[in-house]
């Protein structure tokens, strides 16, 4: 079974600073793909970034970019120029390639990011 | 276009009884997913439906089911409900499985009393 660690249950920064999320997974499968989520107070999850890991470069999105590391099993997001609007719930997220097959998204328990003013 | 969008936004019910929570997912997408987000933790996957067959199951006892319909809605139901099934039960969109992107709706809140 997959596992995805998130090991910081809280961050605060001061705006526009740019602030690092790590995330860490278990896998024995080779081909897959990781998701960054966003779940404001509002509650509704938000795509932030996808990373295909059979791709060497690192996916990018606007403020927001990630480090993928695949003999690491790491997948961490790196916000820049953080905004007050990016406060949320941040989920890192792996789903396995089973060929059109039958896997949903394993998440990560989640990082409470504090923007400050 | 409009995005998944969820009903009803919440929920009361009694333990024991059963309920059916509905999606419908973004224009163009054959493919839903289920999941059950208790309070503060990560959402767990319940189902995924593609082209109205179940294409995969989480670690959910036979109380919870689920189909899609034609038109690629879908319904979640719970039978016998515990005052455990109290959570956040979100639905997701996407084109197809394996890898695609999927797009969450605004969730609808379970209480169970």
């Amino acid at each position: 079974a997959q596992t995805v660690t998130q090991s910081q249950p809280e961050m605060s920064v001061q705006e526009a600073e740019t602030v690092t999320l790590s995330c860490t997974y278990d896998t024995s499968e080779n081909n897959y793909y990781l998701f960054w989520y966003k779940q404001p107070p509002s509650r509704q999850m938000i795509l932030v970034i996808r990373q295909e890991a059979y791709k060497q470069q690192n996916a990018t999105e606007n403020r927001f970019s990630v480090n993928f590391q695949k003999a690491a099993k790491s997948f961490s997001l790196k916000i820049s120029d953080s905004q007050l609007g990016d406060t949320a719930m941040y989920f890192c997220a792996f789903m396995t390639d089973s060929g059109g097959g039958a896997d949903g998204l394993t998440f990560g328990k989640g990082t409470h990011l504090i923007i400050q003013p | 276009d409009a995005g998944v969008t969820q009903s009803p936004t919440h929920l009361i019910k009694t333990r024991g009884q059963h309920v059916t929570l509905r999606c419908s997912p973004i224009s163009g997408h054959k493919s839903v997913s289920w999941y059950q987000q208790v309070l503060g933790q990560g959402p767990q996957f319940i189902f995924q439906y593609y082209e109205k067959e179940e294409r995969g199951r989480g670690n959910f006892p036979d109380r919870f089911s689920a189909r899609q319909f034609p038109n690629y809605s879908s319904e979640l139901n719970v039978n016998a409900l515990l005052l455990g099934d109290s959570a956040l039960y979100l639905c997701a969109s996407s084109l197809g499985t394996g890898g695609y992107e999927q797009y969450f709706g605004p969730g609808t809140r379970l209480t169970v009393t």
